[in-house]
Formats: C-alpha cells, sequence, structure tokens
C-alpha cells in the first residue's frame, strides 16, 4: 500500500530565504511522486511530477524536488522564496504500475514572512 | 480546453435539503474523482469513476451521499438530507489515466455551507 508523510503542518519562511517542504512515501512498488499547490480559495495544481529517470524534477516558479529511494523522500525545495508562493503544498504518490488513484499528503501550509 | 467545471461555487443551504452538486471534466479525460476537504480531515477521496463507470466508494461517508456520471462529460455529487457536517469544500478532478500522464486537475471546487 501507498502512503505519503508530510512533516510539518505549517513552514514559515523570510521572503528569499531557502524553501524546504518535506515529504515521504511508503511504496510496494517504484512510485510515481507529485506534489501539488493550493492557492487560497482554488482547487490544486499540479507543481511537478517524477516518473522515472531524472530524480531531480523541475516545476513550475522555481520548484525542484528530487527523488531519493533510498531515503523514500521528495523533498520539494526553491532557492528563494516570493511572497507569491504562500500556499497549501501537497505531496502525492501513486502506485507506478496502475496510476490512477493519488494518495495525497495531509499538507503543508507555507507562510512568507517580509 | 477550459479545464475542469464545478458548479456552483458556493451553496448554502438547510439542514435536511437535498443538495446536487456538478462536475464537467476534461474532454477526453478518462477518470473522474470527488473530494471533500476540510479543516479537520484534510482532502478526502469520496469516490472515483473509470470510463463513467464508479471503481472506488469506500470513502463516502454515509449513505446520504451518492454520485453518479451518467456521461463522459458530466457528474453529480448529491447529498440527501444534508447535515452540517456536510459543510466542506468539494473538488471535483479528471486525469488521463490510459496513455496519458495520470496527472489530476482539478476544478474550482465547491464550498458548501449547511446551516
Amino acid at each position: 500500500a501507498q502512503s505519503v508523510t508530510q512533516l510539518g503542518s505549517h513552514v514559515s519562511v523570510s521572503e528569499g530565504a531557502l524553501v524546504l517542504l518535506r515529504c515521504n512515501y511508503s511504496s510496494s512498488v517504484p512510485p510515481y511522486l507529485f506534489w501539488y499547490v493550493q492557492y487560497p480559495n482554488q482547487g490544486l495544481q499540479l507543481l511537478l511530477k517524477y516518473t522515472t529517470g531524472a530524480t531531480l524534477v523541475k516545476g513550475i516558479n522555481g520548484f525542484e524536488a528530487e527523488f531519493k529511494k533510498s531515503e523514500t523522500s521528495f523533498h520539494l525545495t526553491k532557492p528563494s522564496a516570493h511572497m507569491s508562493d504562500a500556499a497549501e503544498y501537497f505531496c502525492a504518490v501513486s502506485p507506478y504500475s496502475s496510476a490512477s488513484k493519488i494518495i495525497f499528503g495531509s499538507g503543508t501550509r507555507l507562510s512568507i514572512r517580509p | 480546453d477550459a479545464g475542469v467545471i464545478q458548479s456552483p461555487r458556493h451553496e448554502v443551504t438547510e439542514m435536511g435539503q437535498e443538495v446536487t452538486l456538478r462536475c464537467k471534466p476534461i474532454s477526453g479525460h478518462d477518470y473522474l474523482f470527488w473530494y471533500r476537504q476540510t479543516m479537520m480531515r484534510g482532502l478526502e477521496l469520496l469516490i472515483y469513476f473509470n470510463n463513467n463507470v464508479p471503481i472506488d466508494d469506500s470513502g463516502m461517508p454515509e449513505d446520504r451521499f451518492s454520485a453518479k456520471m451518467p456521461n463522459a462529460s458530466f457528474s453529480t455529487l448529491k447529498i440527501q438530507p444534508s447535515e452540517p457536517r456536510d459543510s466542506a469544500v468539494y473538488f471535483c478532478a479528471s486525469s488521463l489515466v490510459t496513455g496519458g500522464s495520470n496527472i489530476q486537475y482539478f476544478g474550482a471546487g465547491t464550498r458548501l455551507s449547511v446551516l
């Protein structure tokens, strides 16, 4: 069975600082991994996705994530936070072999301090 | 494509009333998902369809909840009778899995308030 754990329900960083949102997964098969972002009063939208191949995945808005199989992690980073990055971020996993249902983490709310 | 379209965006109703939420998926997508989001429980998968057929409804909280997908371009989630604890934001999402990227595209959601 697949599961996702996001460490920290709320992360606060200063504008211009590094953003690091942590995600660990459990999967019995090679997984697809996703990061979604939800801005206030909107639906979720895809930031980036890992399937196979290169373990460092680049997404929109300067975000990237690295798939580390040995650590079962898929942490999301951005070198320099912007005020517009304030949102809820969800890590998600789906089984490689039958990628229909996606298991979402509980979410991390990112706040940006001026 | 206009994306996943949900209606209404906001619904306020009184306890005991029937509520119907609507969703139009992205054309050509073969999966449709209904989620519920609350502060207490986060994002919960209620039910999902493949080619209009319900695959897994284990997340539907009670018999008061029902979902249908009469054709590839329309789905409804109905609550009858509604209760205050049903107040939440309900999202519909669609994806193309077979031969596709399996990215779920979400609608803007319906914010339901049951008084």
